[in-house]
């Protein structure tokens, strides 16, 4: 079945850095992916829509400066966290769906656990 | 807008009784999907099951099963005998056919079960 590859699984980082979050399709082609924050206990939240070759589009209150997403091609959308803050920690999940059809269900990634310290 | 409300923050059951978790979603849209998927404790997504507006039959998977009422907006979720394995949190989500876009989650219902 499709898959979705998240990397890195977790990474630790000192506050100021950045940090890029990769997220493939590995079987199939997805025009658009999309990149949830989830906090602890808490739900998914939809933080952008990553669109092949545009720029994303990002929801209300997240802001597009700080977290960068790039949809270079088909398969690969990258989000980085620039200048991180203890604040961003939090488990980052990206999905995509198979462009060949829209009735192809969304698949996830395994999501990126970022500590910021 | 599309909202999902999952009104179980934390159930907690013994091993082998049945537990339902309760999913109310608003739309306006007329065709859209509903999803439910869990969450263990190593937080990817398991997706379960995906039904369309215009099927309304429920399903059974094993000892999960979906009942489906679009007269209440309801998609709720029972778990039959339930495990330990079953602990986790289980999301309930909504998404419209049209389009491409993303899923819309409720707050999610931490299930615990005690052996």
């Amino acid at each position: 079945g499709a898959v979705v590859s998240q990397h890195p699984s977790w990474v630790i980082c000192k506050s100021g850095t950045s940090v890029k979050i990769e997220c493939r399709s590995l079987d199939f082609q997805a025009t658009t992916m999309f990149w949830y924050r989830q906090f602890p206990k808490q739900s998914l939240m939809l933080m952008a829509t990553s669109n092949e070759g545009s720029k994303a589009t990002y929801e209300q209150g997240v802001e597009k400066d700080k977290f960068l997403i790039n949809h270079a091609s088909l398969t690969l959308s990258t989000l980085t966290v620039t200048s991180a803050h203890p604040e961003d920690s939090s488990f980052y999940i990206c999905s995509a769906r198979d462009r060949a059809g829209n009735n192809s269900p969304l698949h996830f990634g395994n999501g990126t656990r970022l500590t910021v310290t | 807008a599309q909202k999902v409300t999952q009104a179980q923050t934390e159930i907690s059951v013994v091993e082998k009784e049945d537990v339902t978790l309760d999913c109310v979603y608003e739309t306006r849209d007329t065709t859209y999907y509903l999803f439910w998927y869990k969450q263990p404790p190593s937080g990817e997504l398991v997706f379960l099951i995906r039904r369309n507006s215009f099927d309304e039959q429920n399903e059974i998977s094993g000892r999960y099963s979906w009942n489906f009422q679009k007269s209440t907006s309801s998609f709720n979720f029972t778990i039959t005998a339930s495990q330990v394995v079953d602990s986790a949190v289980y999301f309930c989500a909504l998404s419209v056919i049209s389009g491409n876009t993303p899923l819309v989650f409720g707050k999610g219902t931490r299930l615990s079960v005690i052996a």
